[in-house]
C-alpha cells in the first residue's frame, strides 16, 4: 500500500524536551512538507523540501528543525525553543513541479505538559 | 499576512441542498487552486482542483468555480450529504508549496 505514515499518532512530552516526529512515504515523491494545525488557523507551513538534502523554511519555522537525508523520510524536530508546541502536526508529500496535489499523512497530536 | 482566506468559519445546510464554500486570495500570481476535506484527527484528503486557465471544474457532486478578477473561488456541493460534514480547506499553489486557508466547517443536517 502506497502512502504516507506518521508516527506516533499521539505524543506527550515534558516542557523543555526536544521531540522528533516521524514521516515516511513510499510514493516516490520528491517533495515533502510539514504543516501545523491549530484551531481557527488552518494549516500553516513549517518546512518543506523539494529534493533530498535540501529544505526551506515555511511561515512558522522558528523552534523547529528538519532533515532530508533520504527521499522517503522527512523527520521534524520540535525543539525547546518552540514556544507553543502543542498542536496537530501534518506531513505531506507530492511530485515535484507546479499544479500538483499533496497527499497527507494521518497526523501526530503533540501535547507538551 | 494571510494570502488565502476563508472568511466563514462554519456553514450549516440541510441534506439534499447545495453547500457553497468560499475562498479569497490576494496574490494574482497564484495559478492553481485546490480543495481539501478533513475529518477530526485525520489528514486532509484532496477533493478537486482548478487551474487559472479555467473558470470551472466539475467532479461528480463537487464543482469549483474560479473568478480571477475577483480573486475568489468557491466549492459547490450538490446535493449535500451528511457524510460531507467535515472541515474544508482551500489552498493555492505557490512556487513549490501549498498555502492554505483557515478552513470552513460544514455541517450537513439530515
Amino acid at each position: 500500500d502506497g502512502g504516507i505514515t506518521q508516527s506516533p499518532k499521539y505524543l506527550f512530552r515534558k516542557e523543555g524536551q526536544n521531540v522528533t516526529l516521524s514521516c515516511e512515504q513510499n510514493l516516490n515523491h520528491d517533495a515533502m512538507y510539514w504543516y501545523r494545525q491549530d484551531p481557527g488557523q488552518g494549516l500553516r507551513l513549517i518546512y518543506y523540501s523539494q529534493i533530498v538534502n535540501d529544505f526551506q523554511k515555511g511561515d512558522i519555522a522558528e523552534g523547529y528543525s528538519v532533515s532530508r537525508e533520504k527521499k522517503e523520510s522527512f523527520p521534524l524536530t520540535v525543539t525547546s525553543a518552540q514556544k507553543n508546541p502543542t498542536a496537530f502536526y501534518l506531513c505531506a508529500s507530492s511530485i515535484s513541479g507546479p499544479r500538483t496535489e499533496a497527499f497527507f499523512g494521518q497526523g501526530t497530536r503533540l501535547t507538551v505538559v | 499576512d494571510q494570502q488565502v482566506k476563508q472568511n466563514s468559519p462554519s456553514l450549516s445546510v440541510q441534506e439534499g441542498r447545495i453547500s457553497i464554500l468560499n475562498c479569497d486570495y490576494t496574490n494574482s500570481m497564484f495559478d492553481y487552486f485546490l480543495w481539501y476535506k478533513k475529518y477530526p484527527a485525520e489528514g486532509p484528503t484532496f477533493l478537486i482542483s482548478i487551474s487559472s486557465i479555467k473558470d470551472k471544474n466539475e467532479d461528480g457532486r463537487f464543482t469549483v468555480f474560479l473568478n480571477k478578477s475577483a480573486k475568489h473561488l468557491s466549492l459547490h456541493i450538490v446535493p449535500s450529504q451528511p457524510g460531507d460534514s467535515a472541515v474544508y480547506f482551500c489552498a493555492a499553489s505557490d512556487v513549490g508549496k501549498l498555502i492554505f486557508g483557515q478552513g470552513t466547517t460544514l455541517q450537513v443536517k439530515p
